[in-house]
């Protein structure tokens, strides 16, 4: 289906593990975004990239990594999970026209326990 | 520092009519979004502002003011399905989104 995807949507994960967060969209977009969102907080952005190899850091990257090998794929990996990090993760893409609107997948929920 | 600044939760009837108010601090500014999020969804885009004044779409309109770094959302002839957090949010120079915590627009019949 077009779209943005992101799997899992649950994950239950112990401290101390590594875990990866996919997203998949098949609009062709350049730039890719990943962001947590907390109670209290607005979204903040973890991760984004321009284009494929082109990744740069938001304003919370502490503890995680992204890569992009192909346009479509933006996997976000939680090398040494914490409890700071159970959070509602969302990916987001848009293409720099227009209004530059970001389209959101439907979000991971990650507690780390 | 960047900032944006929106009530927590506001209540309304339906059929009745909304305003939710934004303030921002952005190092520079290339726009206002708002973004509506159900609860357990993600947020999807309502609207954008980057002149002064009002948009209208159907029963959402938004309105911006840059010189005084303000904007709102009216929403009218309120519906059920109108119960969301809505998420005011500014684009910066790096056309990076700096976003509000939301508010929580609760709709009672």
């Amino acid at each position: 289906d077009a779209g943005i995807t992101q799997s899992p949507r649950y994950k239950i994960t112990e401290t101390g593990r590594q875990v990866t967060l996919m997203c998949h969209q098949t609009w062709s977009h350049s730039y890719m975004f990943w962001y947590r969102q907390d109670l209290g907080h607005g979204l903040r952005l973890i991760y984004y990239s321009a284009a494929a190899d082109i990744t740069d850091k938001g304003e919370v990257p502490d503890g995680y990594v992204v890569s992009r090998s192909k346009t479509e794929n933006f996997p976000l990996t939680l090398e040494s999970a914490t409890r700071s990090q159970t959070s509602v993760y969302f990916c987001a893409s848009t293409q720099p026209s227009g209004t530059y609107e970001q389209y959101f997948g439907p979000g991971t929920r990650l507690t780390v326990t | 520092g960047q900032n944006i600044d929106q009530p927590t939760e506001m209540t309304a009837t339906e059929g009745a009519i909304v305003q939710i108010n934004c303030t921002y601090q952005t190092s520079g500014f290339n726009g206002l979004f708002w973004y509506q999020q159900h609860a357990g969804e993600a947020p999807t885009f309502l609207s954008y502002n980057v002149l002064d004044g009002l948009e209208e779409k159907g029963r959402f309109s938004s309105f911006l003011s840059r010189s005084k770094g303000y904007s709102y959302l009216l929403l009218k002839e309120l519906q059920m399905k109108d119960s969301a957090s809505y998420l005011c949010a500014a684009r910066d120079s790096n056309y990076q989104l700096i976003w509000g915590a939301g508010t929580k627009l609760i709709i009672k019949p």
